[in-house]
């Protein structure tokens, strides 16, 4: 079965450093999302990508944050300026295009960011 | 969109089936049900998704109503390997300007003893 990776497993960082987290979602899906779980809470939207540009943010998507897919099969996030706070594990999803409604966005295994 | 309301948690034991209702009054008439599984420190997993009255697959089978105000998740005979989280969303999440968009509330947490 096709599969969302996401890499590193798991990032332990200083606060204020630079942090790039790596997806590759599955081939054939064109709309790609974020989203973030702090430790014992909800499952957070943060961006989706599509057609190369940000369709949507969330709040918590501010300017320390941006996406990129650099080329054919990656999709990024970048945390400019990590803050304590941004501590939580990361999940990148994809999503076939429509034409079928039934569309199911399928995850990656997480990537644990720790800032200390 | 939709507010859900779902039970914060329920206990099983092995071999039996598990219902799960979430309360969805608001839905509207584009709106899609739809369930996640997620197991600790791993991504949510897609179920089941529907519309009205029932779906089935190799894995649950989803009940809608006529007025569609709620939905019930079956899990048949279920193991120790289903405990998670599982999470009803409900929206227009293939169309429309969210572009799939989807909104996790606080889910349902199963826990399936031996």
């Amino acid at each position: 079965e096709p599969e969302v990776t996401q890499t590193p497993s798991h990032q332990v960082t200083q606060m204020g450093q630079e942090v790039i987290l790596r997806c590759v979602p599955i081939s054939n899906h064109l709309y790609f999302y974020w989203y973030r779980q702090i430790l014992g809470q909800k499952v957070e939207f943060l961006v989706s990508f599509y057609n190369n540009e940000i369709s949507e943010k969330s709040e918590i998507f501010d300017d320390q944050f941006s996406v990129e897919r650099p080329d054919g099969s990656n999709f990024t996030l970048k945390i400019r300026s990590t803050k304590l706070e941004d501590s939580a594990m990361y999940f990148c999803a994809s999503k076939r295009e429509g034409g079928d409604r039934y569309t199911e966005a399928f995850f990656g295994q997480g990537t644990r960011l720790t800032v200390v | 969109l939709a507010k859900t309301t779902q039970p914060i948690s329920m206990d099983s034991y092995e071999g039996q089936e598990v219902n799960i209702t979430c309360s969805h009054n608001n839905i509207a008439t584009n709106d899609y049900i739809t369930w996640y599984q997620q197991f600790p420190s791993q991504g949510p997993r897609f179920i089941i998704q529907g519309y009205k009255t029932k779906v089935t697959n190799e894995v649950a089978s989803l009940f809608i109503p006529a007025d569609r105000k709620s939905s019930t998740l079956s899990l048949p005979r279920v193991s120790l390997s289903d405990t998670a989280v599982y999470y009803c969303l409900v929206g227009d999440i293939n169309r429309g300007s969210t572009l799939g968009r989807l909104y996790f509330g606080r889910g349902t947490q199963l826990t399936v003893w031996p």
